[in-house]
């Protein structure tokens, strides 16, 4: 099936530290999604990228959809401990179905 | 609104038994669909519903049905469990024509042994 490329796998920094992620696919989307799931619940939608080349910020959070849409990355400014968790990307095309990365694991010491 | 409620959080199985793993939301959202979630595995699709009464296939479907009686219920069955199938289990569900993704559930963590 489809598959998106996620990396890192994990990450272990320093509290204050910036972090970057990134998702790849040999498929073109149409939409671009960050999720960030809590140890026991599902994942939480965090940012929707709608455009090729579009930047769109919520709070500390920013993330691209690339220009050829077929990657999308995710950048965290400043972490502080409650950041941990797993963060996903997902790809959705035409219709209704998101295709998901493996997920990026991320720990802050504070 | 409780959104997307799944029932039970945990469970465990024994080899051959079978459970149905509940799923409900209370949005009015046409499109419903059921993950598994392995560790480094990220989400697959197992089966997924566009409204009441009509249900497909995602990418893993082996060992699992659904059905789709009514908009509000989603409902997942094992019918002869497998250690293979020993997974975190997510709903969730979409409303047509948006592109937002998806609401999920908190899920169910199952564990066949």
């Amino acid at each position: 099936g489809q598959q998106l490329n996620q990396s890192p796998q994990s990450m272990f920094i320093q509290e204050g530290e910036d972090v970057s992620m990134n998702c790849t696919s040999s498929s073109i989307f149409n939409t671009w999604l960050w999720y960030k799931q809590d140890p026991g619940e599902g994942p939480v939608l965090l940012i929707a990228l709608y455009k090729a080349g579009e930047l769109t910020s919520n709070g500390r959070l920013t993330a691209q959809f690339g220009i050829t849409r077929k990657d999308s990355f995710l950048n965290i400014s400043a972490s502080i401990p409650s950041d941990v968790g797993i963060y996903f990307c997902a790809g959705q095309r035409n219709g209704n179905k998101l295709v998901f990365g493996a997920g990026t694991i991320l720990r802050v010491k504070s | 609104n409780a959104g997307v409620t799944q029932t039970p959080k945990f469970r465990i199985l024994k080899i051959g038994q079978s459970m149905t793993l509940q799923c409900t939301q209370d949005m009015n959202h046409n499109y419903m669909y059921w993950y598994r979630q392995d560790p480094g595995m990220g989400l697959k699709l197992i089966y997924y519903s566009v409204g009441a009464g009509i249900t497909d296939k995602g990418e893993v479907p082996n060992g699992y049905n659904v059905s789709r009686s009514t908009t509000e219920d989603f409902p997942l069955r094992l019918e002869l469990a497998a250690p293979s199938q020993t997974s975190v289990y997510f709903c969730a569900s979409l409303p047509p024509g948006s592109n937002y993704g998806y609401t999920f559930g908190s899920g169910t963590r199952l564990t066949v042994v």
